[in-house]
């Protein structure tokens, strides 16, 4: 899987946009770009995953460049509830075979007013 | 559906004891994985499993044992219980990877 890389902590406040970004330079041609969330005292929640360009949900925004050597999770307008720890993950999708999702040390977002 | 339910949420054992921790989903997926969390690090795979009857080591296995005899039930199991084993214990589950699904927790501290 490839090896990521990521800011250890980040500041903001209420309604910024923030933009974490994850350095993979050693991405596969298979591989996918995977973002989760993890709140103290819970187990991580899946975010956002692409492949290359840009995709969105209700929750966040993920953009890759066209080298997919790195890519940005953007949290539109943060709030106190977005403080957590964020995870870039790396790896193929299952095809039969063997696999496993490894996790780095992640970004500790802290939000404030 | 209850997602992915861990048992138990907390455990405080002596040196040397055992015990196993049990992970079981309700969602049909295939794969399945235990991780542990140490304060101010990030996840770190023990085990997981691709299939009914199948498992495969992850980062830091030993120590550790896990059986997958029904596809809904992930157990890992530790036999001589050491006080570097105390850690948050994640369970997860995913129809495929990357999407998982994770279980609330399970806090073992061994003494």
């Amino acid at each position: 899987l490839a090896k990521t890389t990521q800011p250890i902590s980040m500041d903001s406040y209420e309604g910024q946009e923030v933009n974490i970004t994850c350095s993979h330079n050693n991405i596969a041609t298979n591989d996918y770009i995977t973002w989760y969330q993890q709140f103290p005292s819970q187990g991580p929640r899946f975010i956002i995953q692409g492949y290359k360009t840009k995709v969105t949900n209700e929750v966040a925004s993920l953009f890759i460049p066209a080298d997919r050597k790195s890519s940005t999770l953007s949290l539109p307008r943060v709030s106190l509830s977005d403080t957590a720890v964020y995870y870039c993950l790396v790896g193929a999708y299952l095809t039969g075979g063997g696999n496993k999702l490894t996790f780095g040390t992640g970004t500790q977002l802290k939000v404030e007013l | 559906n209850a997602g992915v339910t861990q048992t138990p949420k907390f455990r405080v054992l002596k040196t040397g004891q055992s015990m196993t921790l049990l992970c079981a989903q309700d969602m049909n997926h295939e794969y399945m994985y235990w991780y542990r969390q140490d304060p101010g690090m990030g996840l770190r795979l023990i085990h997981y499993s691709v299939g009914e009857g199948t498992t495969a080591k992850g980062e830091v296995p030993d120590g550790y044992n896990v059986s997958r005899l029904k596809k809904q039930n992930f157990l890992l199991g530790l036999e001589s219980a050491a006080p570097s084993q105390t850690s948050v214990y994640f369970c997860a589950s995913s129809p495929s990877v990357p999407e998982a699904f994770f279980g609330q927790g399970t806090r073992l501290t061994v003494v």
